[in-house]
């Protein structure tokens, strides 16, 4: 079935570090890739999406590029802040339906 | 901006009772659904819903729990008689057909706690 693989964390980076926090997915079809952020204590926040191969979602500094002929959608961020921390989550939506997400990876921007 | 809210925020049970959680999805989304995070683990799918029916759950989903619209506006979670392993954070979300992709909008949670 589909799957989302993250990279384990937890990060820990200075701020104004550069963040890539690695993404691959395994499905049929051409599904929706998404980044979801949940910061301490709160629930679930859309971060970016991508529809498509090589589509390119943004938002707050943060870029994934969905790319196809290796399975991925990696998060990056060239000068992260202490506020980024939070817990990240890849997932796909494949045909519309559920969410599939990965486990999570954990995010601290020291000072 | 239209928002997914969550009651309670907080629950506290004892084992073999019988809890509700309950969501007021976006008002003008079609589709509905619960996820579940164990402490420190990944969101996991529970059920979606739509058209006053289960569209899809998964394995955890079992006769335990329920899920029901009983009006316009709520979409409810029953959990027949907890176990410990219920302890979570629950997450309703609705999405509107025809949206890319369903883009799913999360409620902030319901943490349950099972004594």
């Amino acid at each position: 079935g589909d799957s989302v693989t993250q990279m384990e964390g937890p990060v820990t980076l200075s701020e104004e570090a550069f963040l890539t926090i690695n993404c691959t997915y395994t499905a049929t079809g051409y599904p929706s890739l998404f980044w979801y952020v949940q910061y301490p204590g709160e629930g679930l926040q859309l971060l970016l999406k991508a529809t498509k191969a090589d589509d390119k979602g943004s938002n707050k500094g943060f870029e994934a590029t969905y790319r196809k002929e290796t399975t991925s959608f990696h998060l990056e961020k060239g000068s992260v802040q202490v506020s980024d921390s939070a817990v990240y989550f890849c997932a796909l939506n494949n045909q519309g339906g559920k969410l599939i997400f990965g486990q999570g990876t954990e995010l601290s921007v020291k000072p | 901006e239209p928002e997914v809210t969550q009651t309670p925020s907080h629950q506290v049970t004892q084992m073999g009772q019988e809890v509700i959680l309950r969501c007021v999805p976006i008002s003008n989304h079609l589709y509905f659904y619960w996820y579940r995070q164990i402490l420190g683990q990944k969101v996991e799918f529970l059920v979606s819903f739509y058209n006053n029916e289960i569209s899809e759950k998964s394995e955890i989903f079992d006769d335990q729990f329920s899920v029901e619209r009983p009006d316009g506006s709520n979409f409810t979670l029953k959990i027949r008689s907890t176990k410990l392993e219920d302890s979570a954070m629950y997450f309703c979300a609705s999405s509107f057909p025809g949206q890319q992709n369903n883009e799913q909008f999360f409620g902030p949670g319901t943490r349950l706690t099972v004594l």
